[in-house]
């Protein structure tokens, strides 16, 4: 069966400062999406960075960026320069090719001014 | 702009009552889906529609059910509401074949 952990429940962090969030999947298929969602306190699930398991570059967009080890099945994000508004619960989650994606427990997140 | 609306954004029920969750999607998508989320255990599936009339359980079906008439529209219902069911529900979708997922707002229910 496909999981995902995430071992950090709570966070906090110096607005400014850098953090990373872990998240660890296991699965034995090739081929597959990652992903990590955002959702602040108005509830608005928001797709952050995706990253295709075929491709060896970290993706990046913009402050957020990934560590994508295959091998050691992890998928952790970086925060470069957090800011307040980055405060909000985040998701990582994981789908195989035309099944349904399966999220983990999710990592509060505090950014503190 | 893609929006998927859910029609109530609190919603309090009595235990034993029907209830109907609704979820509006403007994207013509195909695939639609609903999730619980609760403290600790992040999202789960309960059900999702690859089609009008098509239906597949998740992995949280138990006490719920689901109804896709039209494309744009898919309602969860609890036949009858326990308060174990007190929950934030989302409402997805995506097209056919992609992982991107368009989330709603989120109905916070609770079951008195």
């Amino acid at each position: 069966a496909q999981t995902v952990t995430q071992s950090q429940p709570e966070m906090s962090v110096q607005e400014a400062e850098t953090v990373t969030l872990s998240c660890t999947y296991d699965t034995s298929e090739n081929n597959y999406y990652l992903f990590w969602y955002k959702q602040p306190p108005s509830r608005q699930m928001i797709l952050v960075i995706r990253q295709e398991a075929y491709k060896q570059q970290n993706a990046t967009e913009n402050r957020f960026s990934v560590n994508f080890q295959k091998a050691a099945k992890s998928f952790s994000l970086k925060i470069s320069d957090s800011q307040l508004g980055d405060t909000a619960m985040y998701f990582c989650a994981f789908i195989l090719r035309d099944d349904k994606i399966i999220f983990g427990k999710g990592t509060r997140l505090h950014i503190l001014p | 702009d893609v929006k998927v609306t859910q029609s109530s954004r609190y919603l309090v029920k009595r235990t034993g009552e029907k209830v109907f969750l609704e979820c509006v999607q403007d994207m013509d998508h195909e695939n639609m889906f609903w999730y619980r989320q609760d403290p600790g255990l992040g999202l789960r599936l309960i059900y999702f529609s690859y089609d009008v009339k098509m239906k597949e359980k998740g992995d949280i079906p138990e006490g719920y059910s689901v109804s896709r008439e039209k494309k744009e529209r898919f309602s969860l219902i609890l036949e009858s509401a326990s308060t174990n069911q007190t929950s934030m529900y989302l409402c997805a979708s995506s097209e056919w074949a992609s992982e991107k997922l368009f989330f709603g707002s989120g109905t916070q229910l609770s079951v008195l």
